[in-house]
């Protein structure tokens, strides 16, 4: 069974910090996909980041970066310089890499980011 | 409109009534899923759809819970007889379904279930 844990229920930091959110995840298989949602106040979900298994490289998106470590199930994600704009609840999430079509998604419990002035 | 649409926003229900939940993908996606979202928690897988085969269910609480696509797109979550503990935010989500979109899934805003 897959399972993803995020033990960081909530943060608050101040503007201009930077701040890490820890991910990590449990399957037994071998090929699987990674991601990184963001939950607005509005509800809807929306899409950061996929990362392979097979791709450990670290990536950077402006502001925001990921590290995948393979060897500790982690998937980390990190923001520099934090704005308000950044207030939100974050969630991991893990699928298994099938062929052909989508795979469904398990989600963490999630982050709450709070990010005062 | 480009993204997922779920109607209504807000739904609330006496304990015991019928309910239907509408989501609209984004057009040509072959992939739908149902997710439950309780308060303070990630989202929970519910079912799956390619086109109009629904291939996993395992994820629905009950024989409480049904869901349709029966022409490939719109797709309607219904649950009978609804108690408290359905009380959620039901989130559709849908996904090209190709090599390149695999895995990707796109939200839509969800469905505010209270029973009361």
């Amino acid at each position: 069974a897959q399972k993803v844990t995020q033990a960081q229920t909530e943060i608050s930091v101040v503007e201009k910090e930077d701040v890490t959110l820890d991910c990590v995840y449990e399957t037994r298989d071998t090929t699987y996909y990674l991601f990184w949602y963001k939950q607005p106040p509005s509800g809807e979900l929306v899409f950061l980041i996929r990362r392979n298994s097979f791709d450990e490289q670290n990536e950077i998106s402006g502001r925001y970066s990921w590290n995948f470590q393979k060897s500790t199930s982690s998937f980390n994600f990190t923001i520099t310089a934090s704005q308000v704009v950044d207030s939100a609840v974050y969630f991991c999430a893990l699928s298994e890499a099938n062929t052909g079509t989508a795979s469904k998604l398990t989600f963490g419990t999630g982050t709450r980011l709070q990010v005062t002035l | 409109g480009a993204g997922v649409s779920q109607s209504p926003r807000y739904k609330v229900a006496k304990r015991g009534q019928d309910v239907a939940l509408r989501c609209d993908p984004i057009s040509g996606h072959v992939s739908l899923f149902w997710y439950q979202q309780a308060l303070g928690q990630g989202p929970e897988f519910l079912t799956y759809f390619q086109n109009e085969a629904q291939l996993d269910k395992s994820g629905l609480p009950s024989d409480r819970f049904f869901a349709e696509r029966p022409e490939g797109s719109v797709s309607t979550l219904k649950i009978q007889r609804t108690q408290q503990e359905d009380s959620a935010v039901y989130l559709c989500a849908s996904s090209p379904g190709t090599s390149l979109g695999l895995g990707e899934q796109y939200f839509g805003p969800g469905t505010r279930l209270t029973v009361t």
